[in-house]
C-alpha cells in the first residue's frame, strides 16, 4: 500500500536532548512538509522540501532542522534550542508541492519533552 | 499571504441532525481551499476541495461545501451526520501564486451524539 510512514508514534525525551522523527514516503511525491499540531491551532507549518537535496523554512523553523538526502524520508530534528517542543509532530507529501496539490499526511508522532 | 478562520471551535450534534462548518479566508489573489478531517488520534485525509468551476464541491461520504467568493467563505455542510462523523475539521487555503504553503484553520471539532 502506498503512503507515509511516521515512527516512533509516541516518543518521550529529557528536556535537553535533541531528539528525530522520521518520516518515509512511498508515494514517489516531490515535496514533503512537517507541521506542529497544539490543540487549538491548527497546523503551522515547520520545514517542506519541494526537491531532493533542498529544504525552506516555513512559520515556526526556530529549534528544528531537517534534511532531505532521498526523496522518500524527510527526517525532522527536533534540537533542544526549540523552547516548547511537547506537541504532536505530522509530516505530509504532495505530489509537486504545487498550491493546487492535495498534500497527504502521515499517522503523527506524539512528542512528549519530560 | 493566507488566512483561515473557523468560526466554531466545537459543534455538538445529534446523529441525523444537519450540520455546517464555518470557514472564512483571507486573501489578495485567487485561492485553492481545502476541507481536511483528523479522526482521533489520526493524520489528516482530504475531504474535498476546490480548485475552480462549479462553486459546489462534494466529497464520497456525503459532506458538500461551496465556494463564496464575495463572501469570502467555504462553508462545510452535511445534512444528516452519523456517529462515524466525530472528529476534527480543518479549513486551509493556498494560493494561484507561486505561494505553494498552505495555510490552516484552527480546526472545529464536530462530536455526533446518538
Amino acid at each position: 500500500d502506498g503512503g507515509i510512514t511516521q515512527s516512533p508514534k509516541y516518543l518521550f525525551r529529557k528536556e535537553g536532548q535533541n531528539v528525530t522523527l522520521s518520516c518515509e514516503q512511498n508515494l514517489n511525491h516531490d515535496a514533503m512538509y512537517w507541521y506542529r499540531q497544539d490543540p487549538g491551532q491548527g497546523l503551522r507549518l515547520i520545514y517542506y522540501s519541494q526537491i531532493v537535496n533542498d529544504f525552506q523554512k516555513g512559520d515556526i523553523a526556530e529549534g528544528y532542522s531537517v534534511s532531505r538526502e532521498k526523496k522518500e524520508s524527510f527526517p525532522l530534528t527536533v534540537t533542544s534550542a526549540q523552547k516548547n517542543p511537547t506537541a504532536f509532530y505530522l509530516c505530509a507529501s504532495s505530489r509537486q508541492g504545487a498550491p493546487t496539490d492535495t498534500q497527504y499526511f502521515g499517522p503523527g508522532t506524539r512528542l512528549t519533552v519530560l | 499571504a493566507q488566512s483561515v478562520t473557523q468560526l466554531d471551535s466545537q459543534v455538538p450534534v445529534f446523529e441525523e441532525a444537519p450540520v455546517e462548518l464555518r470557514c472564512n479566508y483571507s486573501s489578495s489573489v485567487s485561492v485553492y481551499l481545502f476541507w481536511y478531517v483528523q479522526y482521533p488520534n489520526q493524520g489528516l485525509q482530504l475531504l474535498l476541495k476546490y480548485l475552480s468551476g462549479s462553486t459546489l464541491v462534494e466529497s464520497i461520504n456525503g459532506f458538500e461545501a461551496e465556494f463564496n467568493k464575495s463572501q469570502t467563505s467555504f462553508h462545510l455542510r452535511k445534512p444528516s451526520v452519523h456517529i462515524s462523523d466525530t472528529a476534527e475539521y480543518f479549513c486551509a487555503v493556498s494560493g494561484s501564486s507561486n505561494d505553494y504553503k498552505l495555510s490552516f484553520g484552527a480546526g472545529t471539532t464536530v462530536t455526533v451524539r446518538a
